[in-house]
């Protein structure tokens, strides 16, 4: 099976309304990395942890390698953050350029 | 943030026919990847390079494939020869040590 599930798949918000994604790793994971792919397909990084907490504006990610899950929280949502948002962790048995394993990523609308 | 630049942004071409997908990656960073996405959805690895060199490779890294970054030039991904299947987006993404960056992507079409 997939070894990072993310959920939801899809989301709806209105503007100034907040939510949270997630994804669960079925293998240990030693760091994760969160994008946001617009509208004309580029990937934005959002955030890179190893551990713990980070936020940036009205972002926020955890990551729980014990646990296995990381979390990106969304507060004030403003239309441009309409997207696709996608988790991607490394595997710890890899290397030191260790391949990104994808979600199936979470498609974000915030309305007016 | 870091840029990752790919060149171009779109390619069609005719199956059978090779085609050579390029990528200026950060100037300092040290590991190259190629990903693949189909239609906007899951991102998967295709391979990974290092001092020259392949590190890792995935089942979608077929055969027909092949990357190089001859003397330190854009870092390209070679595929000959091109079947329907390998219509997708892809995506170059480069790292100094862990955290990667992308860029915009390649559309390949293959007819």
């Amino acid at each position: 099976g997939d070894q990072v599930e993310q959920s939801p798949s899809a989301l709806s918000l209105h503007e100034g309304t907040g939510s949270a994604l997630r994804c669960n790793f079925t293998t240990t994971m030693r760091a994760v990395q969160w994008f946001q792919q617009n509208s004309r397909g580029s990937l934005i990084n959002l955030f890179y942890l190893a551990s713990g907490t980070k936020e940036n504006g009205r972002l926020k990610s955890t990551f729980n390698s014990k646990e296995s899950y990381s979390t990106l929280h969304i507060r004030d949502a403003q239309l441009e953050d309409s997207g696709t948002y996608f988790c991607a962790a490394e595997a710890n048995s890899g290397g030191s350029n260790a391949k990104l394993t994808f979600g199936k990523g979470t498609k974000l609308s915030v309305k007016s | 943030g870091p840029k990752v630049l790919q060149i171009p942004s779109h390619q069609i071409i005719d199956m059978g026919q090779m085609v050579t997908l390029n990528c200026d990656p950060v100037s300092n960073h040290l590991y190259f990847y190629w990903y693949k996405q189909i239609l906007g959805q899951q991102m998967e690895f295709l391979v990974n390079f290092y001092n020259g060199k392949v590190m890792e490779k995935s089942k979608l890294f077929k055969d027909q494939f092949s990357v190089e970054r001859p003397d330190g030039s854009y870092f390209t991904l070679k595929i000959q020869p091109t079947a329907l299947e390998d219509s997708a987006v892809y995506f170059c993404a480069s790292s100094y040590y862990a955290e990667q960056f992308f860029g915009p992507g390649t559309r390949l079409t293959v007819l």
